[in-house]
């Protein structure tokens, strides 16, 4: 059963759009993510977050924004949506323990399958 | 910088078929190693893990042992089922930064 929820599941937008991605996760994870993967598959982290009112940016993000002003809310906003923006974007969130190491696992929603005509 | 590399699908292997997927990393220090899985439709879920040099992961049948000398995580299985088709990543990870996963590869198993 899934405890990190994406919404909506599936998207068809115009070009010129603005679209917020929703995320949100009940397992009080400090840490939040934010893939897009490609129809190949492989994934491009677009942004993270290490806590309330932290933002980092990852390898693709030039084109999106994204706020965390609650542990359990992630959402990612497109300003203007684009076909080359048709793609699968997933949400992760993990438990981010404060050491040296932090291997706490990555949990996963389902995925928005966004399609920008 | 830190990298992983997995061998390319597709991979389309008959029922109880032994399966290996190579992975192998670069990477300063000593990471953590990871297998996700993705099923159709849904996001990825670890699959197992192994934090220092030969460590053996495993989980549902598959194993990994993290192999420092050969920085390799090639995964295992000695008897696939139709029910194992998925996407399966390699992911390394140092310290707090985020997660590199491999381009991922593709399993296909037939009956």
């Amino acid at each position: 059963e899934a405890d990190i929820y994406q919404t909506p599941r599936y998207l068809v937008i115009g070009t010129g759009k603005k679209i917020t991605l929703e995320c949100s996760q009940t397992m009080g994870h400090d840490k939040m993510y934010w893939y897009q993967q490609d129809p190949g598959m492989e994934l491009h982290l677009i942004h993270y977050s290490y806590g309330v009112n932290s933002t980092e940016k990852g390898d693709l993000s030039s084109e999106s924004t994204v706020s965390r002003i609650r542990t359990e809310h992630f959402p990612l906003t497109l300003e203007s949506a684009r076909p080359s923006h048709t793609s699968q974007y997933l949400c992760a969130s993990s438990l981010g323990l404060y050491r040296l190491e932090d291997n706490s696992p990555l949990h996963f929603g389902n995925g928005t399958r966004l399609t920008v005509t | 910088g830190d990298s992983v590399t997995q061998m390319e699908g597709p991979v389309t292997l008959s029922e109880e078929a032994f399966l290996t997927i190579n992975c192998t990393y670069t990477a300063t220090g000593y990471p953590s190693l990871f297998w996700y899985v993705q099923y159709p439709g849904e996001g990825l879920q670890l699959l197992l893990k192994a934090t220092k040099a030969d460590d053996k992961g495993s989980n549902k049948g598959f194993e990994a042992t993290y192999r420092k000398e050969t920085t390799s995580f090639h995964l295992e299985k000695g008897s696939v089922q139709v029910s194992d088709s998925a996407v399966y990543f390699c992911a390394l990870k140092r310290g707090n930064t985020p997660l590199v996963f491999g381009k991922g590869t593709r399993l296909s198993v037939i009956a």
